[in-house]
């Protein structure tokens, strides 16, 4: 079967500090992988994707994501995170060409940035 | 473009009373549409996913069921609640955009089974 791990269930950091987040899956064929964030109060948003290509992959507000299939690993990170950046953070898998395009999700990593 | 709502924001129901959740999606045709729940400390859990009017499919066992009656219309619920239903329940919908590989998610629904 499927799974997501984050290892990281809640980080604490200080601005400017550098981040990287875990995310382990597990699934024997091909795989798209995804962050969300989910801000206070906000809808769940997705920060990247990865379905094919170079696996090192851009998002939005400055993060990226590594691919790293031999490690079966999609960690995200960020060289200097903002206050804004308090949210929580979710890795998500699903597998191509399922036809259901379900999603696995991981438990989620909490981050709090302080000023 | 693609709106997703979702009714009641929040709900505070006591145990044993009946439960209806209301999704819709607006602007795409033939999305796919999913319910999940958000239980602290454990992530997002695929409740239920359509494919199309009146296909269902369940992931887990439970107390709750779903029902398309619409093509843009995903409805989660139950006969009667239990304590441990309380949780936030995201709604979600997949499509010609990302071609259907990329999720978008509504607000959610609060709720809170007393």
């Amino acid at each position: 079967a499927q799974s997501v791990s984050q290892h990281n269930h809640h980080v604490i950091l200080s601005e400017a500090a550098s981040l990287e987040l875990g995310c382990n899956y597990s699934y024997g064929g091909t795989v798209n992988l995804f962050w969300y964030v989910q801000y206070p109060g906000q809808h769940l948003q997705l920060l990247l994707k990865y379905f094919s290509g170079d696996p090192l992959v851009k998002g939005i507000k400055g993060f990226e994501a590594e691919f790293i299939k031999s490690k079966f690993s999609f960690n995200l990170r960020k060289p200097s995170v903002q206050w804004s950046d308090t949210a929580e953070y979710f890795c998500a898998v699903n597998a191509q060409n399922s036809g259901t395009y379900k999603y696995i999700f991981g438990t989620g990593t909490r981050l709090k940035v302080l000023a | 473009s693609q709106t997703i709502h979702q009714w009641p924001a929040t709900l505070v129901q006591p145990v044993g009373s009946p439960l209806s959740l209301e999704c819709t999606v607006e602007g795409t045709s033939n999305p796919n549409l999913y319910w999940y729940r958000q239980a602290a400390g454990r992530g997002l859990q695929l409740l239920f996913y359509s494919v199309g009017i009146g296909q269902i499919s369940s992931e887990v066992p439970q107390n709750l069921s779903a029902s398309r009656p619409q093509d843009r219309q995903f409805i989660l619920s139950s006969k009667k609640l239990l304590l441990s239903d309380s949780g936030f329940y995201l709604c979600a919908w997949s499509g010609k955009r990302g071609n259907y590989n990329e999720q978008f998610f509504g607000p959610g629904t609060r709720l809170t089974v007393l």
